[in-house]
């Protein structure tokens, strides 16, 4: 079975301070990756995701993570936060045939 | 193309009454999921269709809970006799049916069910 760790449950950040918020998953077979995003009263928006191909993948608004398969990790990082970055970030995996496995969500806090 | 909707969005109920949310996907997504969110945690995965068919079920879907989609459109999810452990943001989502090896599910905004 996969599970996933998110080890931050809440992260404060300055605004123009650069973050990152940590990722590991565990699983006995090859996993798709990814980091979704909830705004406060509303639904969950895929941030960006790691099906193949390069490991370093990027969001429209400048978040990156980096799929490492050794540390069996993926976590998320922007060199310089806005206040408008604020929400809850939940990383979560997929196997080929299952269904996703989120992780128990970071909420990121970005203070003026 | 208006996304992905859920009605109600918050409902409060007292303990041992039925309750049934709606969900309404993307038009013209055939696949749609129901997941569970307690508060400090992720979504966890309930149940899913494709068209009208109820393909999966997890083991967290306890017999009072039940879920429908009959015309392959929207879906309902009814919770009978709730208990206070029901609380939580029921969240719905839909997408194509996966070509290859994955389609992005789309999420709706939820809904909030207190139990009292």
């Amino acid at each position: 079975a996969q599970s996933v760790t998110q080890l931050d449950s809440q992260v404060p950040v300055f605004e123009e301070a650069p973050v990152e918020l940590r990722c590991n998953y565990s699983s006995s077979v090859s996993v798709y990756l990814f980091w979704y995003v909830q705004y406060p009263n509303q639904g969950l928006q895929l941030l960006l995701k790691y099906l193949s191909g390069s490991t370093l993948v990027e969001s429209i608004n400048g978040f990156k993570a980096e799929f490492n398969k050794s540390q069996t990790s993926f976590h998320l990082r922007k060199p310089s936060v806005h206040i408008s970055d604020t929400a809850e970030y939940f990383c979560a995996v997929l196997t080929y045939g299952q269904n996703f496995v989120f992780g128990p969500g970071t909420r990121l806090s970005v203070l003026p | 193309d208006t996304g992905v909707s859920q009605n109600p969005r918050h409902k409060i109920t007292k303990r041992g009454q039925n309750v049934t949310f709606r969900c309404d996907p993307i038009s013209e997504h055939n696949r749609l999921y129901w997941y569970r969110q307690t508060l400090g945690q992720g979504p966890e995965f309930l149940t899913y269709f494709q068209n009208e068919a109820q393909l999966e079920k997890s083991r967290l879907l306890s017999d009072r809970f039940s879920a429908e989609r009959p015309k392959g459109s929207f879906s309902t999810l009814e919770i009978q006799r709730t208990e206070q452990g029901d609380s939580a943001m029921y969240l719905c989502a839909s997408s194509l049916a996966p070509s290859g090896s994955y389609n992005e599910q789309f999420f709706g905004p939820g809904t909030r069910l207190t139990v009292l």
